[in-house]
């Protein structure tokens, strides 16, 4: 069974600084899909990435997966307030149906 | 990209009752899911909609309690049956037009049961 980690489930952090979000997950996955969400919204599409050693980078957003590590990761630059949502990550599964799996999420408050 | 609408966006039901929700999708898709999402919580799959045929239920989850229409490839139907106040949540349809295509979400319905 796919289980999947993010780390931190928390973040707090001042505009204009650097950090990632980590998702490590338990069992084989070749995509991996990243997901913001802001209070009371749904889910907007941030990155698909479809192989290992895939980066992707939006903004002052970039992702990356490593398929044989099992981690993927979110990394913020130069944080602003407007990035403020909480993100999730979601590996697939593979043999039979396809599925994502979805971490719990980690909630960032960037603050001025 | 697909544009996902659901109706309704939001309701209130008594204890007993049932509650269908619509999915529309603005494109044809191959995959439709559905998902609950409890306030502050991750997303929980509860189904996979199969069009012209039965839907694919995760664990947990049954075709009594949560039955699911799939006539054609940009609609599906989830209705929550007998309700009680621990369906409260919110329920999301999404749509996927291949495998190496992102999956798209509707905006949610949120339901109380009272």
């Amino acid at each position: 069974e796919l289980k999947v980690e993010q780390n931190p489930l928390f973040l707090s952090m001042q505009e204009g600084k650097n950090y990632t979000i980590y998702c490590n997950y338990s069992t084989t996955s070749d995509r991996l899909y990243w997901y913001r969400q802001d209070p009371g919204k749904s889910l907007e599409s941030l990155f698909v990435l479809l192989s290992n050693g895939a980066v992707k980078q939006e903004g002052r957003l970039m992702a990356s997966l490593d398929t044989k590590a099992r981690l993927s990761t979110l990394h913020i630059t130069a944080a602003v307030h407007d990035l403020s949502a909480t993100y999730f990550c979601a590996p697939i599964t593979q043999g039979g149906s396809e599925k994502l799996v979805f971490g719990k999420g980690t909630k960032l408050t960037v603050n001025p | 990209s697909a544009v996902i609408s659901q109706k309704p966006s939001r309701d209130i039901c008594q204890r007993g009752t049932s509650l269908t929700i619509q999915c529309q999708v603005d494109s044809q898709v191959t995959m439709m899911f559905w998902y609950r999402q409890q306030p502050g919580q991750s997303l929980t799959l509860i189904a996979t909609a199969n069009q012209g045929s039965e839907a694919t239920y995760e664990s947990g989850f049954v075709i009594d309690k949560f039955p699911i229409s799939r006539p054609n490839l940009t609609f599906s139907t989830l209705t929550v049956s007998n309700l009680s106040p621990e369906d409260s949540s919110i329920y999301l349809c999404s749509a996927e037009r291949g495998v190496t295509d992102t999956q798209y979400f509707g905006p949610g319905t949120r339901l109380t049961v009272l």
